[in-house]
């Protein structure tokens, strides 16, 4: 049983270039999450998704699009990489706000 | 704006001892908290979670323990074991279930054999 899986692990960008970020749960879950951490501090939610085809922002979505065409894939992307956006970016599920969320193992994005 | 604080950044307990790991939050508003373990490399898993409706709850060698009027709650580990060594977040949300949580900058807890 996978769980939640991001890609890549790792990427390194230049300030300016574009990516996505992949997650993917093969649990069933309506609810997925992005949030980043940076050095030293808690996860932030970035944007959450409540079932396919909707999604609304979190804490700190500026910067940053999601899109959620399917129940498994939930992707977040970075039009415009900036130093700020250097972070280990975490994606989570779960079944139903009331149950704890299941989290991947996380992306370290470094932009230079 | 951290309105969840943990503010000891690491914590080291002998083996069999008990490790008491604390949070703090400054919003009333938070009913629902959750701990949330972490190893390197991984992402957080679910620990333990209680209810603003509750003062204490029990999972094993896991408690969590919440004092609303000091909007405070502690995790305690007994015995506590090497394998427990990882940092450990605290996090709470406005209402049960809801979608926006916040987290602590967490803690890191070292079980010395």
């Amino acid at each position: 049983n996978a769980g939640v899986t991001q890609t890549p692990k790792f990427r390194i960008l230049k300030i300016g270039q574009s990516m996505t970020l992949q997650c993917t749960q093969d649990m069933n879950h309506n609810y997925m999450y992005w949030y980043r951490q940076d050095p030293g501090m808690g996860l932030k939610l970035i944007y959450y998704s409540v079932g396919a085809g909707i999604t609304d922002k979190g804490e700190v979505p500026n910067g940053y699009n999601v899109s959620r065409s399917t129940t498994e894939d939930f992707p977040l992307r970075l039009e415009l990489a900036a130093p700020s956006q250097t972070s280990v970016y975490f994606c989570a599920s779960t079944s139903d706000p009331s149950i704890p969320q299941h989290f991947g193992d996380g992306t370290r994005l470094s932009i230079l | 704006d951290q309105q969840v604080k943990q503010n000891s950044p690491s914590l080291s307990v002998q083996e069999g001892r008990i490790s008491i790991l604390n949070c703090d939050y400054t919003n009333s508003m938070f009913d629902y908290f959750l701990w949330y373990k972490k190893y390197p490399a991984e992402g957080p898993t679910f620990l333990i979670s209680i209810s603003s409706i509750k003062d204490k709850n029990e999972d094993g060698r896991f408690t969590v323990f919440l004092n609303k009027s000091a909007k405070h709650l502690s995790l305690h580990i007994v015995p506590s074991q090497p394998g427990d060594s990882a940092v450990y977040f605290c996090a709470a949300s406005g209402q049960t279930g809801a979608n926006n949580l916040f987290f602590g900058t967490g803690t890191r807890l070292t079980v010395i054999p």
